[in-house]
């Protein structure tokens, strides 16, 4: 199975801030990765697919980029509502593995 | 509008068997392409995949699990199944289905997720 590793696990921020997390594969997956964001207690959220493409309805202050092992998912401007866990997902080969999560909150 | 959404009981005992069901609108398995999955989020930890169900029938389970799962569908009343035999406390987890769209690998569609607790 191919390995994703996520960092940093957790991240402190301030609204209006940018932050950045990052996401290895442990093997060439081209540009087949997700992200998704995940409020506690509801199911995750796709943010952006094929490593760069925004999903319908995420807003675009997310923005994705990278391709074969390394990817980063950038958030400008943070608002209120972005304090949550993100995850990153392989979509390159089966199983489709996650990574372990970044949980980003309020500094 | 793409909805789904788990049912199924919130208590089982070890050894028990799970059935979940994921019903679904706005969408048709019978769709070519089309393909619907389960995971499972144990509480503060990573979702993990644990199968599919394709438009054509085709299962896929993951490797670890795969002797204990079992995924089915009815493409009439836009439902698909989870059986999970012989449940252990481990398995405590929010069980969710999502959508696979046709010729991808990310869901961009989830249920709300129902938590099953194993517990005697």
């Amino acid at each position: 199975d191919i390995q994703m590793t996520q960092s940093p696990p957790s991240v402190s921020a301030s609204v209006g801030d940018r932050v950045t997390i990052t996401c290895r594969a442990s093997q060439d997956i081209n540009s087949q990765l997700a992200w998704y964001q995940q409020i506690p207690g509801k199911a995750p959220k796709l943010l952006i697919y094929a490593a760069s493409s925004l999903a319908s309805g995420a807003p675009s202050r997310f923005s994705g980029s990278g391709s074969g092992t390394d990817f980063t998912l950038i958030i400008s401007n943070l608002q209120p509502e972005d304090f949550a866990t993100y995850y990153c997902q392989q979509t390159d080969s089966f199983p489709f593995t996650f990574g372990q999560g970044t949980n980003l909150d309020i500094k | 509008q793409v909805t789904l959404k788990e049912s199924g009981p919130a208590l089982v005992k070890p050894t028990q068997t799970l059935t979940l069901t994921c019903t679904f609108s706005g969408f048709s398995l019978s769709t070519f392409g089309m393909r619907v999955s389960w995971l499972r989020q144990p509480p503060g930890k990573a979702p993990e995949w644990l199968g599919r169900i394709d438009w054509d029938g085709d299962r896929f389970y993951s490797t670890s699990l795969k002797t204990r799962l079992f995924i089915s569908k009815d493409t009439s009343k836009n439902q698909v199944f989870l059986k999970m035999t012989n449940m252990d406390p481990v398995d405590t987890a929010t069980y969710f289905c999502a959508r696979l769209p046709p010729g991808t690998g990310y869901f961009d569609h989830w249920g709300q997720g129902a938590l099953v607790t194993v517990s005697s």
